[in-house]
């Protein structure tokens, strides 16, 4: 399996752009998880799913964030408008359902100036 | 003060052991969990235990939990360059999958 796949790994963008990071899963994995890593305040759970429904999105910093999972193989977390402070690395992370070990993508990072 | 708490460096020579330790606060944590993150790449599990075990080896890690004191403590016999990463402490509580992260320790090897 090639493990959780997410584009872009860099990006760079202007303050006001929006931008749209895209994660796939493992096939077969129900579970899907967004963190945003930063070296103020660490990792972050941003939002999860389960079966592609939104349970847990109280760690979305604000409504300039939003994520879906349109279908069980694709997620997109969106940021619009962006901002200088948004800039960190962003993890996608994969499971299935109940089970305790995450597979986690190899990150984007975020650059907003 | 936050629910899982690691130093943020830690310096070995190799050929040493590492010791990387852990505090968390929430006594109902069924599951505790050491992942490595390599640079440039995603969280990866290493090893986890469970709040009724006191210890668990796998290979040159060790982990030991005091429940009592809410200490979790990974040790890396023989620490290798490669061992060199961010090691990061989780916890999940009974009924929750979802972990808990601390901040990272930060393992620097060197010769």
């Amino acid at each position: 399996d090639a493990g959780v796949i997410q584009s872009p790994r860099h990006e760079v963008t202007e303050m006001g752009q929006e931008v749209t990071l895209r994660c796939k899963p493992i096939s077969g994995h129900n579970s899907l998880f967004w963190y945003r890593q930063t070296m103020m305040r660490g990792l972050e759970l941003l939002i999860y799913f389960n079966n592609n429904v939104p349970i847990d999105d109280s760690g979305m910093p604000e409504d300039r964030f939003s994520a879906k999972m349109p279908n069980a193989s694709f997620s997109t977390l969106k940021i619009q408008p962006s901002e200088p402070r948004d800039s960190a690395v962003y993890f996608c992370a994969s499971s299935l359902l109940g089970d305790y070990e995450q597979y986690f993508g190899p990150g984007t990072r975020l650059t907003v100036t | 003060g936050e629910d899982v708490e690691q130093s943020l460096f830690l310096s070995v020579r190799e050929g040493d052991s590492s010791v990387i330790n852990c505090t968390y606060t929430d006594s109902s944590s069924t599951y505790l969990y050491w992942y490595k993150q390599e640079p440039g790449a995603g969280l990866q599990l290493l090893t986890y235990i469970f709040s009724n075990m006191d210890m668990k080896q796998d290979q040159r890690l060790t982990v030991l939990l005091n429940k009592k004191d809410k200490h979790l403590s990974l040790r890396i016999a023989d620490t290798q360059t490669g061992d060199s990463a961010i090691y990061f402490c989780a916890e999940s509580q009974g009924g929750s999958y979802i972990p808990t992260f601390g901040r990272g320790t930060s393992l620097i090897v060197h010769p």
